[in-house]
């Protein structure tokens, strides 16, 4: 198993341009969400999917920032515009439904916007 | 509102000395808790994880974590440190069907 997969490992964009982070969960997992970790907010719950469709984007930031899941094994988080207070470590995670298994992290897309 | 708190920001250790990281939760009923650990540049690994039955959890890498109701806690240990377990720690807690609220971190620095 490959883990849940995240590119771009890193991304350095200028303020304004529209950014694209993709994730690849585990296989046979149905719930995926995506992080954001900084220090001065450590980690949070930007959105939860739950097979494929989204549950909670109580955490996203504003419009700016977009996230989608055509399909149990790709989801997207997009910001459109991006501004530099976005900079941060962007995690995706996936699991089984059951809290009890916690979750799985990918590597994280760190993103820089200058 | 549910809540953790790890006490330490940062934590040196000498290598072969014993760990003890706090972590302390906010949670009105039986909580699900975790320990992750992430290494730099990589993401969180979960190392154990609580939801019943024995309080004295065992965990990869040679950590176990021991769950204290009467004191809301559940500290991550391990008896013998060695110079890869330097990594920042997070501990979270279940507080609903799906979200884990993590704490702030505790950074374990290991000295040789």
């Amino acid at each position: 198993d490959a883990g849940v997969i995240q590119s771009p490992r890193h991304e350095v964009t200028e303020m304004g341009q529209e950014v694209t982070l993709r994730c690849k969960p585990i296989s046979g997992h149905n719930s995926l969400f995506w992080y954001r970790q900084t220090m001065m907010r450590g980690l949070e719950l930007l959105i939860y999917f739950n097979n494929n469709v989204p549950i909670d984007d109580s955490g996203m930031p504003e419009d700016r920032f977009s996230a989608k899941m055509p399909n149990a094994s790709f989801s997207t988080l997009k910001i459109q515009p991006s501004e530099p207070r976005d900079s941060a470590v962007y995690f995706c995670a996936s699991s089984l439904a059951q809290m009890g298994y916690g979750y799985t992290f990918g590597s994280g897309t760190r993103l820089t916007v200058v | 509102a549910q809540s953790v708190t790890q006490p330490d920001i940062h934590i040196t250790v000498s290598e072969g000395a014993s760990l003890e990281l706090r972590c302390n939760y906010s949670y009105g009923a039986t909580p699900y808790l975790f320990w992750y650990v992430q290494s730099p540049g990589q993401g969180l690994q979960l190392l154990l994880k609580y939801f019943s039955g024995d309080t004295l959890v065992q965990g990869i890498k040679g950590f176990e974590a021991e769950f204290k109701r009467s004191q809301s806690s559940f500290n991550l240990r391990k008896p013998s440190v060695h110079w890869s377990d330097a990594a920042e720690y997070f501990c979270a807690v279940g507080i609903n069907d799906y979200k884990l609220s993590f704490g702030a971190g505790t950074t374990v620095t290991v000295r040789a």
